[in-house]
């Protein structure tokens, strides 16, 4: 199995511009997450997802939009990249069931730097 | 507000030597992880508590909650060089349910010196 699989890797992005993280996983997971995580600091969560169809607000949701129309996809989109966006950024998901409770299995991660 | 602190931020301990990794939340939790990241990488999972007084252990790591306290410890016994890497909790801020939108600390960057 894949996992979590991130694209791009890496990305330098002028201000203003727009772009989309891709994010998919195989694992047949109902809950998707994306993070920032900035130098030296924890993991912030930006956007979750508990199923298609279905996104909410995580702690920083500003500036970017999210949607979940497959279980397997969940794209990430900054619309007006602005130099504090400069993070990178993980993509995770999990299994959220009624007797159990997994840990996040995370993507590799985006390098995003806006300059 | 749930908050998680971690402390130490940065431990350099030398090899064979034994230390702990705190992990304090400000709310009422009984769900609690913890991860590694190595510098570049990824996050893995290591540990998941999901109830108070859960002790999980694997090779040279353990992991214990006290909901009571509001706190994790992460033990370190006999450190090698392999160990050396960024630790972070993480808290779920719902009791006696699941949210699993997790309330990270700023991680402990582990250096272990031969």
């Amino acid at each position: 199995n894949a996992g979590v699989t991130q694209t791009p890797k890496f990305r330098i992005l002028k201000i203003g511009q727009s772009m989309t993280l891709q994010c998919t996983q195989d694992m047949n997971h109902n809950y998707m997450y994306w993070y920032r995580q900035d130098p030296g600091m924890g993991l912030k969560l930006i956007y979750y997802s508990v199923g298609a169809g279905i996104t909410d607000k995580g702690e920083v949701p500003n500036g970017y939009n999210v949607s979940r129309s497959t279980t397997e996809d969940f794209p990430l989109r900054l619309e007006l990249a602005a130099p504090s966006q400069t993070s990178v950024y993980f993509c995770a998901s999990s299994y959220l069931g009624t007797e159990f409770n997994q840990p996040q299995h995370f993507g590799d991660g985006t390098r995003l730097s806006i300059l | 507000e749930l908050k998680v602190e971690q402390n130490p931020l940065f431990l350099s301990m030398q090899e064979g030597k034994n230390y702990t990794i705190y992990c304090n939340y400000s709310t009422t939790s009984d769900r609690l992880y913890w991860y590694r990241q190595d510098p570049g990488k990824s996050l893995e999972s290591l540990f998941v508590l999901l109830s108070n007084g859960a002790v999980k252990q694997e090779g040279r790591l353990m992991a214990s909650l006290d909901t009571k306290a509001r706190l994790s410890t992460l033990h370190i016994t006999a450190a090698v060089h392999d160990l050396s890497a960024t630790y972070f909790c993480a808290v779920d801020p719902l009791y006696g349910g699941a949210t699993n939108k997790l309330i990270f600390g700023t991680g402990t960057l582990l250096a272990v010196q031969p």
